[in-house]
């Protein structure tokens, strides 16, 4: 159990374009999903915390009208990248917590976003 | 200062050997801690949580030392398979009740036969 996806696991597109990811957890509602980067050899950041039914809250330096996030039902987030430019290329990996579960998180396989 | 600081290596170790890695934060109430194993171009897999007391799966012991606000990764006999990016990641108090994880950079371990 606890499986989370990630659709697409990779992308290319133009600059200027809008690209949306989506994180579902499979098995299980999750009240609570997350969303985070990864530049190369650089640590996961913690973008954006999204819960069901409100608004999702950003982190400091986080443009949410760039990087808008839904999270509609209890097993959806999608994450839109909006007027991607190349150096918003990156890994993007969103995780969900089960309700009631107050630590571990489940982590998607991770969407590669290339903004050419 | 970052929130959670990590040697980010390489560690190239020879198979068989013991390695360790240390892991430290700034926040002094900081509520949870875990490590996560991290392999190229995939998502971070939970290796372990860390208990105050300390504990041990198999060959990975963990550590935490409230006093000094570090914890610790040991890895007894080293595989070839162990070859990963390992990221220690906390659950400060200043989360609430997102309790949202802070990772460290990762520390890369490759594993020589």
């Amino acid at each position: 159990g606890a499986v989370v996806s990630q659709h697409p696991s990779w992308v290319i597109c133009k600059s200027g374009t809008s690209v949306k990811i989506e994180c579902r957890s499979l098995d299980f509602q999750a009240t609570t999903m997350f969303w985070y980067r990864q530049f190369p050899k650089q640590s996961l950041m913690l973008m954006a915390t999204s819960n069901e039914g409100s608004k999702a809250t950003y982190e400091q330096g986080v443009e949410k009208d760039k990087f808008l996030i839904n999270h509609a039902s209890l097993t959806l987030s999608t994450l839109t990248v909006t007027s991607a430019h190349p150096e918003d290329s990156s890994f993007y990996i969103c995780s969900a917590r089960r309700l009631g579960d107050m630590n571990e998180q489940f982590f998607g396989p991770g969407t590669r976003l290339t903004v050419l | 200062r970052k929130e959670v600081e990590q040697d980010p290596g390489p560690f190239n170790v020879p198979e068989g050997a013991t390695v360790a890695f240390n892991c430290t934060y700034s926040n002094s109430a900081s509520q949870s801690f875990f490590w996560y194993r991290q392999d190229c171009r995939k998502e971070p897999k939970l290796l372990m949580s860390v208990y105050s007391s300390g504990n041990e799966d198999g060959r990975f012991t963990a550590q935490l030392n409230r006093a000094s606000q570090y914890i610790s990764l040991l890895i007894r006999d080293s595989k070839l398979s162990d070859s990963a990016t390992y990221l220690c990641a906390v659950i400060p108090i200043s989360s609430g009740s997102a309790r949202q994880l802070t990772f460290g950079s990762g520390t890369q371990l490759t594993v020589l036969p």
